[in-house]
């Protein structure tokens, strides 16, 4: 059974970098046909794509963050990660990995989601 | 800011018929399949509908999605104390910069 663990600091200081990782587990993250996406849901506020990856490498990001994305993949680990960099309060959400099928796909599996707090 | 407008409210009382609606775009819902997520409160959320109107295995039979133009709607028939939600339509955008976009959401409160 695909299980996804988001991991990484739940406080970063404004104008850092926020970095996470998603790790995979029960499932390769080299499987065809799947990437692998970021979303993230400000404290009672609405769902907010961040971007996805293939294990390729290959990356769509949401145009209103692409300045401040970068979403990476580490086949040998069976992880990818997210780094946000010059973050304000703004940026304070849960953090969800999820899997898609396709780019342009349904996220069928998630994880549980990760409290990540922008203060100095 | 979601380019997918739901209304933000919805409400029924048990086994009434709710329905909720998803405006978009030609480059979003008219161009794309639509999908719809719930998401319990605390929770993440979950897949309900995928491909306009096809179920997971294990979504009741209640939920039901539909697609025209550039509008999708999700309806739920049977309306249950567990359906106390909120709900999150979602799309590929083939705009300039392809990408996701999910629905502004809908909380349903069954009263």
């Amino acid at each position: 059974q695909l299980q996804l663990q988001e991991s990484g600091p739940g406080l970063v200081k404004p104008s850092e970098t926020l970095s996470l990782t998603c790790t995979v587990s029960g499932g390769s993250i080299s499987s065809s046909s799947y990437y692998w996406g970021w979303i993230r849901q400000p404290p009672g506020k609405g769902l907010e794509w961040i971007g996805s990856i293939y294990y390729s490498g290959s990356t769509y990001y949401n145009p209103s963050l692409k300045s401040r994305v970068t979403i990476s993949v580490d086949t040998s680990k069976n992880q990818f990660s997210l780094k946000l960099s010059s973050v304000t309060a703004a940026d304070t959400a849960v953090y969800y990995c999820a899997r898609a099928i396709y780019s342009s796909g349904w996220y069928q599996t998630w994880g549980q989601g990760t409290l990540v707090t922008v203060s100095s | 800011q979601s380019v997918l407008t739901q209304p933000p409210s919805a409400s029924g009382t048990p086994g009434q018929r709710v329905t909720i609606s998803c405006s978009g775009s030609s480059s979003n819902i008219g161009s794309n399949y639509v999908y719809w997520y719930q998401q319990l409160p605390g929770t993440a959320p979950k897949l309900l509908i995928y491909r306009n109107n096809q179920r997971p295995s294990g979504v009741p039979d209640r939920f039901s999605g539909s697609k025209s133009g550039t509008s999708a709607s999700l309806a739920i028939s049977g309306l249950r104390s567990e359906d106390e939600a909120d709900y999150y339509c979602a799309a590929w955008d083939d705009s300039l910069s392809a990408f996701y976009v999910f629905g502004t959401g809908t909380k349903v409160t069954v009263l």
